[in-house]
Protein backbone atom coordinates (compact mmCIF):
# COMPACT_ATOMS: atom_id res chain seq x y z
CA UNK A 1 0.00 0.00 0.00
CA UNK A 2 0.95 3.33 -0.79
CA UNK A 3 1.93 5.71 2.27
CA UNK A 4 3.97 7.44 4.37
CA UNK A 5 6.81 6.29 6.34
CA UNK A 6 8.42 8.24 9.43
CA UNK A 7 11.28 6.89 11.21
CA UNK A 8 11.56 6.68 14.44
CA UNK A 9 8.36 7.24 16.37
CA UNK A 10 10.36 7.69 19.37
CA UNK A 11 13.88 9.46 19.33
CA UNK A 12 15.86 10.91 22.82
CA UNK A 13 18.64 13.71 21.96
CA UNK A 14 20.87 14.74 24.58
CA UNK A 15 21.28 18.76 23.89
CA UNK A 16 23.94 19.63 21.62
CA UNK A 17 23.29 17.08 19.83
CA UNK A 18 22.03 16.98 15.78
CA UNK A 19 19.38 14.27 14.83
CA UNK A 20 17.57 13.51 11.54
CA UNK A 21 14.49 12.60 11.17
CA UNK A 22 14.16 10.15 8.08
CA UNK A 23 10.51 10.37 5.61
CA UNK A 24 10.15 8.27 2.83
CA UNK A 25 6.97 8.45 0.31
CA UNK A 26 5.96 6.04 -2.36
CA UNK A 27 3.07 7.74 -3.44
CA UNK A 28 4.82 9.60 -6.21
CA UNK A 29 3.81 12.66 -4.85
CA UNK A 30 5.91 16.04 -5.58
CA UNK A 31 5.78 17.99 -2.88
CA UNK A 32 6.75 17.45 0.41
CA UNK A 33 6.26 18.98 4.01
CA UNK A 34 7.41 18.92 7.40
CA UNK A 35 5.08 20.17 10.32
CA UNK A 36 6.08 20.76 14.00
CA UNK A 37 3.11 19.83 16.46
CA UNK A 38 3.10 21.62 20.05
CA UNK A 39 0.55 21.17 22.36
CA UNK A 40 -1.78 24.49 21.98
CA UNK A 41 -0.43 25.54 18.70
CA UNK A 42 -1.87 23.26 16.33
CA UNK A 43 0.80 22.51 13.29
CA UNK A 44 3.61 24.65 12.18
CA UNK A 45 5.22 24.63 8.96
CA UNK A 46 9.18 24.33 8.99
CA UNK A 47 10.05 23.26 5.33
CA UNK A 48 8.51 22.48 2.18
CA UNK A 49 9.84 21.37 -1.18
CA UNK A 50 8.27 21.38 -4.50
CA UNK A 51 10.67 19.55 -6.48
CA UNK A 52 14.15 17.42 -6.30
CA UNK A 53 16.66 19.55 -5.38
CA UNK A 54 14.54 22.20 -4.36
CA UNK A 55 12.97 23.35 -1.31
CA UNK A 56 12.05 26.63 1.06
CA UNK A 57 11.41 27.26 4.32
CA UNK A 58 8.06 27.54 6.16
CA UNK A 59 7.26 29.57 9.16
CA UNK A 60 10.19 28.22 12.03
CA UNK A 61 12.89 27.16 10.03
CA UNK A 62 15.46 28.31 12.41
CA UNK A 63 17.33 25.47 14.03
CA UNK A 64 16.57 23.03 11.07
CA UNK A 65 17.84 22.04 7.58
CA UNK A 66 16.58 19.61 5.12
CA UNK A 67 17.24 18.03 1.88
CA UNK A 68 15.84 16.70 -1.03
CA UNK A 69 18.16 14.37 -3.06
CA UNK A 70 15.22 12.15 -4.15
CA UNK A 71 11.97 12.76 -5.09
CA UNK A 72 10.75 9.81 -2.15
CA UNK A 73 13.07 11.34 0.51
CA UNK A 74 12.68 14.44 2.67
CA UNK A 75 15.19 14.26 5.93
CA UNK A 76 14.43 16.26 8.34
CA UNK A 77 17.90 17.86 10.55
CA UNK A 78 17.23 19.09 14.19
CA UNK A 79 20.17 20.95 14.78
CA UNK A 80 21.82 22.10 18.00
CA UNK A 81 20.90 25.26 17.04
CA UNK A 82 17.02 25.03 17.80
CA UNK A 83 16.28 25.94 21.08
CA UNK A 84 13.42 23.99 22.14
CA UNK A 85 13.22 20.54 19.61
CA UNK A 86 11.06 18.76 21.97
CA UNK A 87 8.10 17.94 19.62
CA UNK A 88 5.79 15.80 17.95
CA UNK A 89 7.07 16.12 13.85
CA UNK A 90 5.03 15.30 10.93
CA UNK A 91 5.70 14.82 7.64
CA UNK A 92 3.17 15.41 4.77
CA UNK A 93 3.28 14.90 0.55
CA UNK A 94 0.60 16.53 -1.47
CA UNK A 95 0.41 15.19 -5.43
CA UNK A 96 1.59 17.62 -7.96
CA UNK A 97 -1.08 19.94 -10.26
CA UNK A 98 -3.24 18.87 -12.58
CA UNK A 99 -3.38 15.03 -10.83
CA UNK A 100 -6.76 14.47 -8.95
CA UNK A 101 -6.50 15.38 -5.78
CA UNK A 102 -3.51 17.50 -6.04
CA UNK A 103 -4.57 19.73 -3.20
CA UNK A 104 -4.76 17.15 -0.22
CA UNK A 105 -1.54 16.34 1.80
CA UNK A 106 -1.10 13.05 3.46
CA UNK A 107 0.36 12.70 6.69
CA UNK A 108 2.77 10.08 7.84
CA UNK A 109 2.42 9.02 11.56
CA UNK A 110 4.77 11.15 13.40
CA UNK A 111 8.14 11.33 15.03
CA UNK A 112 7.99 12.59 18.66
CA UNK A 113 11.55 14.07 19.91
CA UNK A 114 12.56 14.22 23.33
CA UNK A 115 15.72 16.38 24.16
CA UNK A 116 17.05 14.83 27.88
CA UNK B 1 -0.16 35.87 5.24
CA UNK B 2 -3.19 33.67 6.26
CA UNK B 3 -4.56 32.92 9.40
CA UNK B 4 -6.88 30.25 10.76
CA UNK B 5 -8.54 30.67 13.81
CA UNK B 6 -10.34 28.17 16.05
CA UNK B 7 -12.13 29.74 18.47
CA UNK B 8 -13.21 26.75 20.57
CA UNK B 9 -10.23 24.83 22.29
CA UNK B 10 -12.17 22.29 23.68
CA UNK B 11 -15.98 20.71 23.31
CA UNK B 12 -17.83 17.76 24.32
CA UNK B 13 -20.90 16.05 22.70
CA UNK B 14 -23.21 13.31 23.59
CA UNK B 15 -23.03 10.13 21.45
CA UNK B 16 -25.33 10.14 18.33
CA UNK B 17 -26.12 13.94 19.22
CA UNK B 18 -25.33 16.67 16.51
CA UNK B 19 -21.89 18.90 17.33
CA UNK B 20 -20.52 22.01 15.24
CA UNK B 21 -17.30 23.04 15.61
CA UNK B 22 -16.58 26.97 14.43
CA UNK B 23 -13.29 27.95 12.13
CA UNK B 24 -12.91 31.45 10.64
CA UNK B 25 -9.89 32.25 8.43
CA UNK B 26 -8.28 35.40 6.75
CA UNK B 27 -7.15 35.89 3.33
CA UNK B 28 -7.26 38.54 0.55
CA UNK B 29 -7.29 35.12 -2.22
CA UNK B 30 -10.49 34.67 -4.02
CA UNK B 31 -9.69 30.79 -4.86
CA UNK B 32 -8.50 28.89 -2.07
CA UNK B 33 -9.45 25.28 -0.67
CA UNK B 34 -10.50 24.77 3.24
CA UNK B 35 -9.78 21.49 4.74
CA UNK B 36 -11.01 19.43 8.26
CA UNK B 37 -8.50 17.35 9.58
CA UNK B 38 -9.06 14.43 11.99
CA UNK B 39 -6.34 13.70 14.57
CA UNK B 40 -7.35 10.51 17.39
CA UNK B 41 -5.15 9.76 19.83
CA UNK B 42 -2.93 7.93 17.38
CA UNK B 43 -2.00 10.86 16.56
CA UNK B 44 -2.73 10.30 12.61
CA UNK B 45 -3.87 12.91 10.52
CA UNK B 46 -6.71 11.88 8.48
CA UNK B 47 -8.86 13.97 5.79
CA UNK B 48 -12.24 14.64 6.97
CA UNK B 49 -13.59 17.07 4.56
CA UNK B 50 -12.27 19.28 1.71
CA UNK B 51 -13.95 22.97 0.43
CA UNK B 52 -13.00 24.21 -3.01
CA UNK B 53 -13.66 28.26 -2.54
CA UNK B 54 -15.43 28.23 -6.14
CA UNK B 55 -17.88 26.14 -5.10
CA UNK B 56 -20.88 27.52 -3.72
CA UNK B 57 -22.26 24.02 -2.50
CA UNK B 58 -21.34 22.88 1.20
CA UNK B 59 -19.82 19.47 0.79
CA UNK B 60 -20.48 16.78 2.29
CA UNK B 61 -18.93 13.25 3.65
CA UNK B 62 -21.39 10.81 4.87
CA UNK B 63 -22.01 12.05 8.74
CA UNK B 64 -19.46 15.30 8.40
CA UNK B 65 -20.84 18.57 6.78
CA UNK B 66 -19.87 21.99 6.11
CA UNK B 67 -21.34 25.40 6.63
CA UNK B 68 -18.76 27.24 3.96
CA UNK B 69 -19.58 31.16 4.19
CA UNK B 70 -17.24 32.60 2.01
CA UNK B 71 -18.64 36.56 2.63
CA UNK B 72 -17.97 36.04 6.61
CA UNK B 73 -14.83 33.78 5.93
CA UNK B 74 -16.61 31.05 7.88
CA UNK B 75 -15.95 27.20 7.36
CA UNK B 76 -17.61 25.21 10.16
CA UNK B 77 -17.82 21.38 10.43
CA UNK B 78 -20.88 19.77 11.71
CA UNK B 79 -20.89 15.81 12.84
CA UNK B 80 -24.07 14.37 12.47
CA UNK B 81 -24.83 11.41 14.92
CA UNK B 82 -21.85 11.59 16.88
CA UNK B 83 -19.62 8.31 17.69
CA UNK B 84 -16.96 7.67 19.89
CA UNK B 85 -14.75 6.86 17.47
CA UNK B 86 -15.47 10.54 16.68
CA UNK B 87 -12.95 10.93 19.66
CA UNK B 88 -10.11 13.47 18.33
CA UNK B 89 -8.33 16.87 17.50
CA UNK B 90 -9.88 18.53 14.60
CA UNK B 91 -8.09 21.28 12.50
CA UNK B 92 -9.15 23.60 10.15
CA UNK B 93 -6.68 24.55 7.30
CA UNK B 94 -6.51 27.10 4.78
CA UNK B 95 -4.57 26.61 1.35
CA UNK B 96 -3.93 29.02 -1.16
CA UNK B 97 -5.11 28.04 -4.96
CA UNK B 98 -2.31 26.31 -7.56
CA UNK B 99 -2.93 30.11 -9.49
CA UNK B 100 -1.95 32.21 -6.28
CA UNK B 101 1.44 32.02 -6.61
CA UNK B 102 4.01 32.28 -4.01
CA UNK B 103 3.21 29.91 -1.33
CA UNK B 104 0.37 28.27 -2.97
CA UNK B 105 2.05 24.62 -1.77
CA UNK B 106 1.58 25.86 2.01
CA UNK B 107 -1.33 24.57 4.13
CA UNK B 108 -1.87 26.79 6.80
CA UNK B 109 -3.47 24.92 10.38
CA UNK B 110 -5.88 26.21 12.72
CA UNK B 111 -4.49 25.39 16.38
CA UNK B 112 -7.63 22.64 16.48
CA UNK B 113 -10.78 22.27 19.20
CA UNK B 114 -10.25 18.66 21.31
CA UNK B 115 -13.47 16.82 20.68
CA UNK B 116 -14.39 14.53 23.11
CA UNK B 117 -17.69 12.14 22.08
CA UNK B 118 -19.47 10.82 25.52
CA UNK B 119 -20.83 7.73 26.20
Amino acid sequence: DGGITQSPKYLFRKEGQNVTLSCEQNLNHDAMYWYRQDPGQGLRLIYYSQIVNDFQKGDIAEGYSVSREKKESFPLTVTSAQKNPTAFYLCASKAGLGISGANVLTFGAGSRLTVL
Amino acid sequence: AQTVTQSQPEMSVQEAETVTLSCTYDTSENNYYLFWYKQPPSRQMILVIRQEAYKQQNATENRFSVNFQKAAKSFSLKISDSQLGDTAMYFCAFMKHADSGAGSYQLTFGKGTKLSVIP
